[in-house]
């Protein structure tokens, strides 16, 4: 159980364009869930944090036009890059967090490496 | 704010060895803390938390950590490591603000097993 899924697991862009990244839970309902961004052998930086059916909460630092999140449903977050750049090119891993169980459980996706060129 | 530190970024281990990943945090109040770990272009797996209770906490896959409270730390052990064990491992801290509830990550350390 508790298994989240990315899609896509690759993606490589063109400097200018929109890259989309859908994040699902598949057998729970998550009503937060977490983007996070990882550069190489560094360690995970939130992003985001959405609670179904209301606006992100964006970290500081973040641009909220860039990294457009919607969490539209209690199965579904996307994270658009919008007008993406080669330093945006980056592991991004979502996590979910259950909305039935203990508030500190959560789990992770497999991560969607994006490569703008 | 609350942080959690992995001073060391490699530990290299032998096979059959125990081994020990280090974390060390700082925290306001009573500290939630986790264990992740982490394989090449892949998500993270939980391995095991504390929240409260026995301050020796055992987890997936034989790992097993300690709470100890005087010298903030949650050091990951295992007692036999294996080549598979080779990841690279995050320790993690709750932090509450605002309503909201995040993890905040070490740096993550690099562990090698070696055969």
């Amino acid at each position: 159980g508790a298994v989240v899924s990315q899609h896509p697991s690759r993606v490589i862009c063109k400097s200018g364009t929109s890259v989309k990244i859908e994040c699902r839970s598949l057998d729970f309902q998550a009503t937060t869930m977490f983007w996070y961004r990882q550069f190489p052998k560094q360690s995970l930086m939130l992003m985001a944090t959405s609670n179904e059916g209301s606006k992100a909460t964006y970290e500081q630092g973040v641009e909220k036009d860039k990294f457009l999140i919607n969490h539209a449903s209690l199965t579904l977050s996307t994270l658009t890059v919008t007008s993406a750049h080669p330093e945006d090119s980056s592991f991004y891993i979502c996590s979910a967090r259950p909305g039935t169980t203990s508030s500190y459980e959560q789990y992770f996706g497999p991560g969607t490496r994006l490569t703008v060129t | 704010a609350q942080s959690v530190a992995q001073p060391e970024d490699q530990v290299n281990v032998a096979e059959g060895n125990p081994l020990t990943v280090k974390c060390t945090y700082s925290v306001s109040g009573n500290p939630y803390l986790f264990w992740y770990v982490q394989y090449p272009n892949r998500g993270l797996q939980f391995l095991l938390k504390y929240i409260t209770g026995d301050n020796l906490v055992k987890g997936s896959y034989g790992f097993e950590a300690e709470f100890n409270k005087s010298q903030t730390s949650f050091h990951l052990k295992k007692p036999s490591a294996l080549v598979s064990d080779s990841a690279l491992y995050f320790c993690a801290v709750r932090w509450m603000n605002t309503g909201f509830q995040k993890l905040v990550f070490g740096t993550g350390t690099r562990l090698l097993v070696s055969p």
